[in-house]
């Protein structure tokens, strides 16, 4: 049981490449969680999916696109990256109030 | 105005000492409250959760909510290297519900 996984660990981009962030969790929970950590800014939600087949913005949701491909896997994707986007990011799988998440994605944006 | 603040640190205190982290909040409906732990390069992971007001105690951990002052705190009694991290706060006004998150204390347990 991995709980909730995300690749790749580290990335760096040009700005205007795109990329795809992958996350997977195996503990069949209905709702899925995109977020990004800045310093000094917490955790910002970008994008949720209540459940499959359904995605909502968050709070920072400009710049990013997401999939629920289906109730494991919920995918973010940066179309055309700016340095504004060099962030670290988590996804995340809520159950009962607690938010189980993965390890987290260092994205570079030069 | 922030939803939710907390006292970005760093705060550095030797071992053995009592450690307290605090948040303070402005939405009343909040009801649901969390402390997380983030090691350094990792996800963060649930530490305490307590719901509405008064305290919760585990091991050399204490959660306090006040919701009347709308202010939570983290107590951390005989403090160790090992809880060298950055402490976040979170609450929700429902389980269901979208959690709001502190900007993290990040602590310093020195030896």
């Amino acid at each position: 049981n991995a709980g909730v996984t995300q690749t790749p660990k580290f990335q760096v981009l040009k700005t205007g490449q795109s990329m795809t962030l992958q996350c997977a969790q195996d503990m069949n929970h209905n709702s899925m969680y995109w977020y990004r950590q800045d310093p000094g800014m917490g955790l910002r939600l970008i994008y949720y999916s209540a459940s499959e087949g359904t995605t909502d913005k968050g709070e920072v949701p400009n710049g990013y696109n997401v999939s629920r491909l289906n109730k494991r896997e919920f995918s973010l994707r940066l179309e055309s990256a700016a340095p504004s986007q060099t962030s670290v990011y988590f996804c995340a799988s809520p159950a009962g109030g607690e938010q189980y998440f993965g390890p987290g994605t260092r994205l570079t944006v030069t | 105005q922030k939803e939710v603040e907390q006292d970005p640190g760093p705060l550095s205190v030797p071992e053995g000492a009592i450690v307290s982290l605090n948040c303070t909040y402005s939405n009343s409906a909040f009801q649901y409250f969390m402390w997380y732990r983030q090691y350094s390069r990792k996800g963060p992971e649930l530490l305490m959760y307590t719901y509405s007001s008064g305290n919760k105690e585990d091991g050399r951990f204490t959660a306090q909510v006040d919701k009347s002052s709308k202010y939570i705190s983290l107590f951390i009694r005989d403090s160790q290297p090992s809880d060298s991290a950055t402490y976040l706060c979170a609450m929700t006004t429902g389980t269901a519900s979208k959690l709001t998150f502190g900007t993290g204390t990040r602590l310093q347990v020195t030896l």
